[in-house]
C-alpha cells in the first residue's frame, strides 16, 4: 500500500523551529518527487514547498522562502521541512503528498497531516 | 501566480441530486486542472487529474470536464459519503500551483 505518514507537529511558541517528518513507503520514493502542503483551521490548502526527486530542483511560496527548507533523504525513504522564524500564520495541518508525475503535478497520495501550532 | 476560482462557494443538495462545481483560472493552463475531495479531519483525496480523467477507485459517478480557463466538476448522483468540500487545483505553473478556495457541498 502507498503510504505517507507526517510526524513532528506540536505546539511552538512565535520565532521558534520545528522540523517535520514523512515516511513514504509503497513504492519507490526515490523516483518522486515531493511536496509539502498545509491547511490553516478551516481555510483552504495553500502549497509551501517541492522537492524533485534527485533533490536538485526546490521551490518554495514566498509566504515561508527564507524560513522553511524542505530536504528528503531517499535511503530512509524520508521527507523533510525544518521550519525556522515560525510565525502565528504558520499555524496550520501541515501535509506531505507525492507528485505523481514531475511535470504535471497533481498529487496523490497525501499524508494524514501534522498540526503545527504557532502560540505564545 | 495563476489565480483559481471556485463557485459556488457552498452548495446544498439532496442525495440523488446532479451537482455541478465550477473552477475558472486567471489565465490559460490548458488541461491541466485536477480535483480533490476533503472530509473533515482527512487529507485531501484526488479524485480527477488532467481536466478529465478519474483517478482508479474513484467511482464513475465523478467526472471533470473544461480546457483552458474554465472547468468543471460534475457528481452525477449524489451519494450520502459525497458530501464533503471539493478542490480544484492547477498544475500548469508546476512546481508552483495553486489552489482554488473550495467548494462545500452540505445536504439539505
Amino acid at each position: 500500500e502507498v503510504q505517507l505518514v507526517e510526524s513532528g507537529g506540536g505546539l511552538v511558541q512565535p520565532g521558534g523551529s520545528l522540523r517535520l517528518s514523512c515516511a513514504a513507503s509503497g513504492f519507490t520514493f526515490s523516483s518522486y518527487s515531493m511536496n509539502w502542503v498545509r491547511q490553516a483551521p478551516g481555510k483552504g490548502l495553500e502549497w509551501v514547498s517541492y522537492i524533485s526527486s534527485s533533490s536538485s530542483t526546490i521551490y518554495y511560496a514566498d509566504s515561508v522562502k527564507g524560513r522553511f527548507t524542505i530536504s528528503r533523504d531517499n535511503a530512509k525513504n524520508s521527507l523533510y521541512l525544518q521550519m525556522n522564524s515560525l510565525r502565528d500564520e504558520d499555524t496550520a495541518v501541515y501535509y506531505c503528498a507525492r507528485q505523481v508525475v514531475a511535470a504535471t503535478g497533481w498529487f496523490d497520495p497525501w499524508g494524514q497531516g501534522t498540526l503545527v501550532t504557532v502560540s505564545s | 501566480d495563476i489565480q483559481m476560482t471556485q463557485s459556488p462557494s457552498s452548495l446544498s443538495a439532496s442525495v440523488g441530486d446532479r451537482v455541478t462545481i465550477t473552477c475558472r483560472a486567471s489565465q490559460s493552463i490548458s488541461s491541466y486542472l485536477n480535483w480533490y475531495q476533503q472530509k473533515p479531519g482527512k487529507a485531501p483525496k484526488l479524485l480527477i487529474y488532467a481536466a478529465s480523467s478519474l483517478q482508479s477507485g474513484v467511482p464513475s459517478r465523478f467526472s471533470g470536464s473544461g480546457s483552458g480557463t474554465d472547468f468543471t466538476l460534475t457528481i452525477s448522483s449524489l451519494q450520502p459519503e459525497d458530501f464533503a468540500t471539493y478542490y480544484c487545483q492547477q498544475s500548469y505553473s508546476t512546481p508552483r500551483i495553486t489552489f482554488g478556495q473550495g467548494t462545500r457541498l452540505e445536504i439539505k
